[in-house]
């Protein structure tokens, strides 16, 4: 059981360059998250998915766009990578019934130069 | 989305309690407090959540007060392994997911 899972670890890109992050969960869980945490912060939430197709912005969606693959999967593109993009980007998932705590992702590095 | 307000930081010793404080004053009636917390390089981790009454597990222990506009973390006796940055939130449901608005934290100085 390898929980939530992220890929890649880090990654390095030039300002319009695009990427897609992957985020996996083997729980069985409804729900999926993409979060942003700048140095020093919180996290922030950019996009959830309550359910398998569906998807809905969170506090700081601009610049990001997500897709729900299926019930495992969610993942979390940047067309055109910008500075400002530049953090670490955790990805989570919660039990549809039991609701009582998310499940995190080890992260992703992303430096924009 | 309600907010919580915490210190920036806290000390303590190892095998001392540490009771971390939380405001809340504008929770709603079915707003949950969850707390989580962050060690170095992690992602966040779920340390415990309530609603109104007292709630214990192995981790630690969460303090309501009557009015539930504060509540207070609870760690019974700090190892070195607690240093972390711990969040208070409180939970809003949405057709299912949850959504967590994290604020800056405490963050928790253990010395040895």
């Amino acid at each position: 059981n390898a929980g939530v899972t992220q890929t890649p670890k880090f990654q390095v890109l030039k300002t319009g360059q695009s990427m897609t992050l992957q985020c996996a969960q083997d729980m069985n869980h409804n729900s999926m998250y993409w979060y942003r945490q700048d140095p020093g912060m919180g996290l922030r939430l950019i996009y959830y998915s309550a359910s398998e197709g569906t998807t809905d912005k969170g506090e700081v969606p601009n610049g990001y766009n997500v897709s729900r693959l299926n019930k495992r999967e969610f993942s979390l593109r940047l067309e055109s990578a910008a500075p400002s993009q530049t953090s670490v980007y955790f990805c989570a998932s919660s039990h549809p019934v039991r609701r009582s705590e998310q499940f995190f992702g080890p992260g992703t590095r992303l430096t924009v130069l | 989305d309600a907010k919580t307000t915490q210190p920036n930081s806290m000390e303590s010793n190892e095998e001392e309690p540490v009771h971390l404080p939380c405001n809340h004053s504008t929770i709603s009636g079915t707003d949950y407090i969850h707390w989580y917390r962050q060690l170095p390089s992690q992602g966040p981790e779920y340390v415990i959540h309530g609603l109104t009454s007292n709630v214990n597990n192995r981790m630690a222990s969460l303090a309501i007060a009557e009015d539930r506009k504060s509540s207070t973390l609870i760690l019974h006796r700090a190892t070195l392994r607690d240093a972390a940055v711990y969040y208070c939130i409180l939970r809003d449901v949405v057709q299912g997911a949850q959504k967590l608005v994290f604020g800056q934290g405490t963050r928790l100085t253990i010395n040895p």
